[in-house]
């Protein structure tokens, strides 16, 4: 069956430092996928979307790659500032019209 | 609008009575999205419009859900006889759709829903 897989448990790391989340589907050949930022109480927020012919995309501090082989997504938040703490998550387009969420990773950024 | 517009933003209810969750999303976005959020879950698909058709409805769990969405604008989703498990967070989401796939989601805040 379809699957998306984000890290469950939180990612913690310090200000100034380089966060990277890990995004891995199975049995999905998506054409894109987008990483959203969700806050507490909420809707998700888009961040970034990356297409099946592009290797990275790049946002400011952001950077997403997309390796189609491996069936992963890295998202990348170089120099963390502790407003980065939030929950990320990941979705592949499912058929034409549809993403499909994971369930995210939480990151924190201590001062 | 600016943004996506949902009401209630919080409604109880008493198991068994009916509810109508209300999206107004992005003036001329043609696509328009419902997922639903239990607590500390990931988001779960429900239903896709593509101006007022439903081309996608297979994430609705039980035929007590339905939605409409008319004017190609204002969408509601309806739950009947509500149950316990019906308890999570609604949100809706629009983009401009007719083709342009590439588009990221806009969000409202949900509405969130407790069934007591």
């Amino acid at each position: 069956s379809q699957k998306i897989e984000q890290n469950s448990e939180a990612l913690n790391i310090q200000e100034g430092k380089t966060a990277t989340l890990t995004c891995n589907y199975t049995n999905y050949s998506p054409a894109y996928l987008q990483w959203y930022r969700q806050d507490p109480g909420r809707g998700p927020v888009f961040l970034l979307l990356i297409r099946e012919n592009e290797k990275e995309k790049r946002k400011e501090r952001l950077k997403v790659t997309f390796d189609t082989t491996l069936k992963q997504s890295l998202f990348h938040i170089t120099a963390s500032q502790p407003a980065d703490s939030a929950t990320y998550l990941c979705a592949p387009n499912t058929g034409f019209q549809k993403l499909v969420f994971g369930t995210g990773t939480r990151l924190l950024v201590s001062p | 609008g600016a943004g996506v517009s949902q009401s209630p933003s919080n409604k109880v209810t008493e198991k068994g009575k009916d509810v109508e969750l209300r999206c107004d999303p992005i003036s001329g976005h043609t696509a328009l999205y419902w997922y639903r959020q239990r607590l500390g879950q990931g988001l779960e698909f429900l239903i896709y419009f593509q101006g007022n058709s439903a081309p996608d409805k297979s994430g609705l769990p039980s035929d007590r859900f339905s939605a409409e969405r008319t004017g190609e604008s204002v969408s509601t989703l309806t739950i009947q006889r509500t149950q316990q498990e019906d308890s999570a967070v609604y949100l809706c989401a629009s983009r401009p759709g007719g083709g342009r796939e590439n588009y990221g989601y806009t969000f409202g805040s949900g509405t969130r829903l407790t069934v007591v």
